[in-house]
């Protein structure tokens, strides 16, 4: 069974950095692509960022390009997301999700929630 | 990367059909047909109910369906349960490795 367990959310000043961790299991992960999709308060699901089971092709939403960035370590099993120079705006709940190269079947963790606040 | 459109709210009683609208461009669902579904229960994960457009996880009931017609795919619900009552979101890839959300929809069972 796919799982996914999040963790790395807190609490940052605007400006600061935060790095979130998606810890998988139950499948090969290296054959996976993998997401993040983020969630604010209140609001609707909004998509990130995308990464590919080798790394080599990656794509971001325009909101986020040029300060956060994906990766995987497929050796740990584990999806990253890097994020700098953080605004209020990108408090939210952030989950990852995964699917298999040959379909679009997403599965998704649980989230981490990150705060932005002084 | 706008968002796609969704109505605010849809709401039916127990045992009838409705059926959700999520509208797009050509840039997304009108090109791919990578449109997919999910259902939110507050203070949940999201839980895939249709892919591809109209395929259906397993274990996901029989009486959710998708299908696209142009720039609108839509999701329907028949013999609406207590259960279906939850927030619900549309995914279209969008090209150049990006996807995007709709603006989501809160079905109501009345």
């Amino acid at each position: 069974e796919v799982q996914l367990v999040e963790s790395g959310g807190g609490l940052v000043q605007p400006g600061g950095s935060l790095r979130l961790s998606c810890a998988a299991s139950g499948f090969t992960f290296s054959t996976y692509w993998m997401h993040w999709v983020r969630q604010a308060p209140g609001k609707g699901l909004v998509w990130v960022s995308r990464i590919n089971s080798d790394g080599s092709n990656i794509g971001y939403a325009d909101s986020v390009k040029g300060r956060f960035t994906i990766s995987r370590d497929n050796a740990k099993d584990t999806l990253y997301l890097q994020m700098n120079s953080l605004r209020a705006e990108d408090t939210a709940v952030y989950y990852c999700a995964s699917r298999p190269s040959t379909s679009h079947e997403w599965t998704w963790g649980q989230g981490t929630l990150v705060t932005v606040s002084s | 990367q706008s968002a796609l459109t969704q109505p605010a709210s849809v709401s039916g009683s127990p045992g009838q059909s409705i059926t959700i609208s999520c509208t797009g461009t050509r840039s997304d669902v009108g090109t791919y047909n990578l449109v997919s579904w999910y259902q939110q229960h507050p203070g949940k994960a999201p839980k895939l109910m249709i892919y591809e457009a109209s395929k259906r996880p397993s274990g996901v009931s029989y009486r959710f369906s998708g299908s696209k017609s142009g720039n609108t795919a839509s999701l329907t619900i028949s013999g609406l349960q207590a259960e279906d009552e939850a927030d619900y979101y549309c995914c279209s890839y969008a090209g150049s490795s990006t996807f995007v959300f709709g603006t989501g929809t809160e079905v109501t069972v009345l």
